[in-house]
């Protein structure tokens, strides 16, 4: 099945930089998304990009999908420490979601 | 928050005992999931539903099983549980199909000993 592999795995920033987060993928996708995951809480969804689509933003995330290279970026600008969590990216196919293993961020205040 | 729960929160139970997790909606969406959550192993799907009575398995369905009787509950039952099935479990749902965005409840950490 296919999944979301995303890199790097942990990434600790200062306040107030940005945190860049890629995955890839090894099939052909509908859709892929975005996840976020603070400690001891559930997945809260962040965006959606379709396979038609090439970037999307919402707030301070911008998503990126190359379907020629199955690979997304999730880019979060001007980070703050609300942001630390662990974020995935998950990608249809099957009649599920297939999710990656998860980036670790840390913002330092 | 999307309007998901799941009881117990948490949960200790001996090897060889029956197990059962509820999860609760009150989004009236079609589609619920449960998965469980590892170190290293990332978020892995375990039974899905996507009506009343209408369920699937998932990459790692051996050793659960589920049932769902209303459109708001979908119940996890592991029927004898063991070591290998301590873990955190998290029941999601989604209102289209199972390619949509889908709503996590708050997580169910269970430590079978």
């Amino acid at each position: 099945s296919q999944q979301g592999e995303e890199d790097p795995q942990a990434l600790s920033i200062q306040e107030g930089e940005n945190a860049t987060m890629n995955c890839s993928y090894k099939t052909s996708i509908n859709n892929l998304q975005w996840y976020r995951q603070n400690s001891g809480r559930g997945l809260v969804h962040l965006i959606l990009i379709r396979s038609n689509e090439r970037e999307k933003h919402s707030g301070r995330l911008r998503v990126t999908l190359d379907t020629s290279k199955k690979s997304s970026s999730l880019l979060i600008t001007a980070s703050r420490a609300a942001d630390t969590a662990s974020y995935f990216c998950a990608t249809d196919g099957n009649n599920r979601l297939a999710f990656g293993k998860g980036n670790q961020v840390v913002v330092i205040p | 928050d999307a309007g998901i729960t799941q009881s117990p929160r948490h949960k200790v139970t001996e090897t060889g005992t029956p197990v059962t997790l509820r999860c609760h909606q009150t989004e009236n969406h079609r589609y619920m999931y449960w998965y469980r959550q590892d170190p290293g192993h990332g978020l892995r799907l375990i039974h899905y539903s996507y009506g009343v009575k209408d369920t699937d398995k998932g990459e790692v369905s051996d050793g659960y099983s589920v049932s769902r009787s209303k459109t708001e509950d979908f119940l996890l039952t592991l029927e004898s549980a063991t070591s290998s099935q301590t873990s955190v479990y998290f029941c999601a749902i989604s209102e289209s199909w199972t390619g949509d965005e889908q709503y996590f409840g708050p997580g169910t950490r269970l430590t079978v000993t």
